[in-house]
């Protein structure tokens, strides 16, 4: 079974510019959240979709972030502008849905804003 | 707001011996508790969960023990084997809003 793809792995941008993120999530699971670790701390979750719509996306900060699941598969997650502080590690997970389902992650994209 | 947390960032074993890992969180509204490994450069991993119905699940070498009352989770390693030196992340669900704990970078000496 294929796991959670992300890319691009690596990423180097200076601040105010905007910069992209993509998630393929595991087949069927209809659960797909992106989180933010930054380094020394837990993930955070930035925001969760079931399905192709928005969930929970409380910590995420609209004024700059975006994310859409189109067709409730793939997802794009957006900065735009960057700031220093945005610099982490950005982790797509997906599930099947359900309290009691693990999340699965993918190798995340570590992203550096000069 | 941390609603979980591992205040020890890191801890350092014996092969061979045992490994406690702890974990602490505060919303009693969790009612499904999780345990990530992470290596390097690689996403976190799932490895043993326990919901909050029960006070242990076993899982080979890997245990988990909840006490819901004083709100806290441990995972216990026997043996501690080198290939289990990773960092591990503790995770607690309420429906699908799954929080993280900072991390507790486990090195097991040979």
């Amino acid at each position: 079974e294929a796991g959670v793809a992300q890319s691009p792995r690596y990423k180097i941008i200076e601040k105010r510019q905007s910069v992209a993120f993509w998630c393929n999530p595991i087949s069927g699971h209809a659960t797909l959240y992106w989180y933010q670790q930054i380094l020394g701390q837990g993930p955070k979750l930035l925001i969760q979709f079931q399905n192709n719509g928005v969930v929970d996306d409380s910590q995420l900060p609209k004024d700059r972030f975006s994310a859409e699941r189109l067709k409730g598969v793939d997802s794009t997650l957006k900065i735009q502008p960057a700031k220093l502080e945005d610099s982490a590690v950005y982790l797509c997970a997906s599930s099947l849905g359900g309290p009691t389902k693990m999340a699965f992650f993918g190798q995340g994209t570590r992203l550096t804003v000069v | 707001d941390q609603q979980v947390k591992q205040n020890s960032p890191s801890l350092s074993v014996q092969e061979g011996r045992i490994s406690i890992l702890n974990c602490d969180y505060t919303n009693s509204m969790f009612d499904y508790f999780l345990w990530y490994k992470k290596y390097p450069a690689e996403g976190p991993t799932f490895l043993i969960s326990i919901s909050s119905i029960k006070d242990k699940n076993e899982d080979g070498r890997f245990t988990v023990f909840l006490n819901k009352s004083a709100k806290h989770l441990s995972l216990h390693i026997v043996p501690s084997q080198p290939g289990d030196s990773a960092v591990y992340f503790c995770a607690a669900r309420e429906n699908n809003d799954m929080r993280f704990g900072a991390g507790t970078r486990l090195t097991v000496k040979p």
